[in-house]
């Protein structure tokens, strides 16, 4: 256990609905990353938090995602509109603010299946 | 060109040997590279890290580093059969935010 937790763990819904997947980091770290991960592939980024500020975001998301870090601790990652295609594993990692200092931990996921 | 590049195995290796696993990547700016081991169904753990050339050693692991080639490996000395797992590769793109991994290389260690 890394100390990074994510809710819910598993999420099946169907196409066309919402879904909001929620990161808690470990709470000293201020730097949190959102992947997306489909089985036989490595984690895909999404979007890179500082804080409260979303610095980066992947140009492979389409407008149907968003994410949110309101207070700079927990961060949700909404899907509007599912598809079949966004079935994956969501994966949320932390880092400290150690400078030059890289290293990321990982919660458990949320799988999600669309049908 | 993929930006992480890393042979998808299976490696086999017999209990007790040394595994070498390797990783090429492709953008010349990058400064940090990382090892995750991830389990079936499991999120990926971090068991490396290595931010300068040469080899860095942590117990039975050992990374390596060689940018003039933009190559990173990562031995396993006394392979055991609960090393049996995908190693992930990982790389920071230059500006330090964007991380990219590779697809990984599954590792069976016989008994």
């Amino acid at each position: 256990d890394t100390g990074v937790s994510q809710d819910p763990r598993h999420k099946i819904t169907k196409r066309g609905q919402n879904v909001t997947f929620r990161c808690d980091p470990i709470s000293e770290h201020n730097r949190l990353y959102w992947y997306r991960q489909t089985l036989g592939q490595g984690p895909e980024f999404l979007t890179y938090f500082q804080n409260e500020a979303q610095l980066e975001k992947s140009r492979l998301l389409s407008d149907r995602f968003s994410a949110e870090r309101p207070k700079g601790s927990f961060s949700t990652l909404e899907i509007q509109r599912t598809e079949q295609g966004d079935s994956a594993m969501y994966l949320c990692a932390s880092l400290g603010t150690g400078q030059g200092h890289h290293e990321q931990y990982f919660g458990p996921g949320t799988r999600l299946t669309v049908t | 060109q993929k930006e992480v590049e890393q042979n998808s195995g299976p490696l086999s290796v017999p209990e007790g040997a040394i595994a070498s696993l390797n990783c090429t990547y492709s953008d010349r700016g990058s400064q940090s590279f990382f090892w995750y081991r991830q389990y079936s169904g499991k999120s990926p753990e971090l068991i490396m890290f290595i931010y300068s050339n040469g080899d860095k050693e942590d117990g039975r692991f050992t990374a390596q580093l060689n940018k003039a080639s933009q190559y990173v490996s990562l031995l396993i000395r006394d392979s055991q059969p609960s090393d049996s797992a995908t190693y992930l590769c990982a790389v920071i793109s230059p500006g330090g935010f964007k991380t990219i991994f590779g697809a990984g290389t599954r590792l069976f260690v016989k008994a």
